[in-house]
Order: structure tokens, then sequence, then C-alpha cells
């Protein structure tokens, strides 16, 4: 079946510091990414969705400028987390559809700490 | 008004119970429909895919009532390993919208 992969699974860093999660389609194309924050005990929230070669579209209340994303390619789309705050710690998830858009498959999730 | 709307639970049956769970989804232009389980801390893994005629896969039972636009997971004889978040999700187009979750715990 298809795989989605997603590095690095956990990173710590430090207040104030970016941090990048690559997504990557391994067996198929994807014109279409999803990224999903997850924080403890609560559901996945769509955050933004990430379009091949052009910009990403975001969901109300997500910060563009925080939350960078680049779809450079049909199969790997990144998320970069930029000036991290101990808030935006949380579990993130991306999926991608495959080709028949009719089912999405996930990232193992990057679990991102900031102290 | 949300695109699925899922209780949260948190469901807590004992072993060998029957437990049902349903979604509601708002877009009648609503393709397909998924149960994923998400173990803690883990990403969500496909459980089964919802077809309208309905469909069982040993111990699990998803059905589809477009009429009144939910979808159904029924897990019979609950297992302790049967523990975890169950979400619904639906597609429309190349949108996907999943449900909050709902918790299971299966105790012994």
């Amino acid at each position: 079946g298809a795989v989605v992969s997603q590095h690095p699974s956990w990173v710590i860093c430090k207040s104030g510091t970016s941090v990048k999660i690559e997504c990557r389609s391994l067996d198929f194309q994807a014109t279409t990414m999803f990224w999903y924050r997850q924080f403890p005990k609560q559901s996945l929230m769509l955050m933004a969705t990430s379009n091949e070669g052009s910009k990403a579209t975001y969901e109300q209340g997500v910060e563009k400028d925080k939350f960078l994303i680049n779809h450079a390619s049909l199969t790997l789309s990144t998320l970069t987390v930029t000036s991290a705050h101990p808030e935006d710690s949380s579990f993130y998830i991306c999926s991608a559809p495959n080709r028949g858009d009719i089912e999405a498959f996930f990232g193992q999730g990057t679990r991102l700490t900031v102290v | 008004r949300k695109e699925v709307e899922q209780d949260p639970g948190p469901f807590n049956v004992p072993e060998g119970a029957t437990v049902a769970f349903n979604c509601t989804y708002s877009n009648s232009a609503s393709q397909s429909f998924f149960w994923y389980r998400q173990d803690c801390r883990k990403e969500p893994k496909l459980l089964m895919s919802v077809y309208s005629s309905g469909n069982e896969d040993g111990r699990f039972t998803a059905q589809l009532n477009r009429a009144s636009q939910y979808i159904s997971l029924l897990i019979r004889d609950s297992k302790l390993s049967d523990s975890a978040t169950y979400l619904c999700m639906t597609n429309t187009g190349n949108q996907f919208y999943f449900g909050t979750g709902t918790s299971l715990t299966v105790i012994p």
C-alpha cells in the first residue's frame, strides 16, 4: 500500500529556533498534502493544505508566516515552524491522498517539544 | 457547522461488550467514508472503509446512511486491545475531514 514517510519522528528545540518537518510520499505522487496538529487528548486539527507548485491554503487562525509550508515536488512537502515557542509543542502529522483522492495516508507524525 | 461531528466520548466498556460509534457529516456531496484508529502518540491508521451497502471485517461492522448523513462503527466482543481513539473521516473531492475522535477504553 501507499506509504507516507515523515521525518523527524521527534525533535526537541530551544525557544526561538526553527524546526523543519518533512513529509514524503514514497510510492505515489501527491499534488496535495495536509498538515495537522494534535495537542494531548485532543483531536486532529487541520492546519493547512499544501499544494504542489503553488501556495499553501491555511485554515483560519493558523499563522502562515509562522508555519511555512513548501511543496516543491510531487513527493515532498515541508512544514517549518519558525521562531518556535513552548506553546508550539505538539504532535504534527502530515497526510497525503492517493492518486484517486480516495484514501488519505498518514506520516508517522513528529512530536515537537520546544523548551 | 463542522463538516463532521463525532461524540468524543469517552466510552468505557467491559470486555466482551458491544459498542457503537456514530459520525454525522454535513456535506451531502461527500464521496467516501472511513474509520481510522489512533493509538496514543501514534498516527491514525485506517481501520476500514465504509461502503454504501455496509461492510464487515471480523468483529467490526461499518455502515453508511446517506439519507441521514451518518456513518457508524460497531465493535462486537470488545477486546482490551480495542482501546484507542476512533476517528471518522469523509472525503469530498480532494478535501478530507475528520471527526474529533471517540475515545474507547475496554475494561477487564
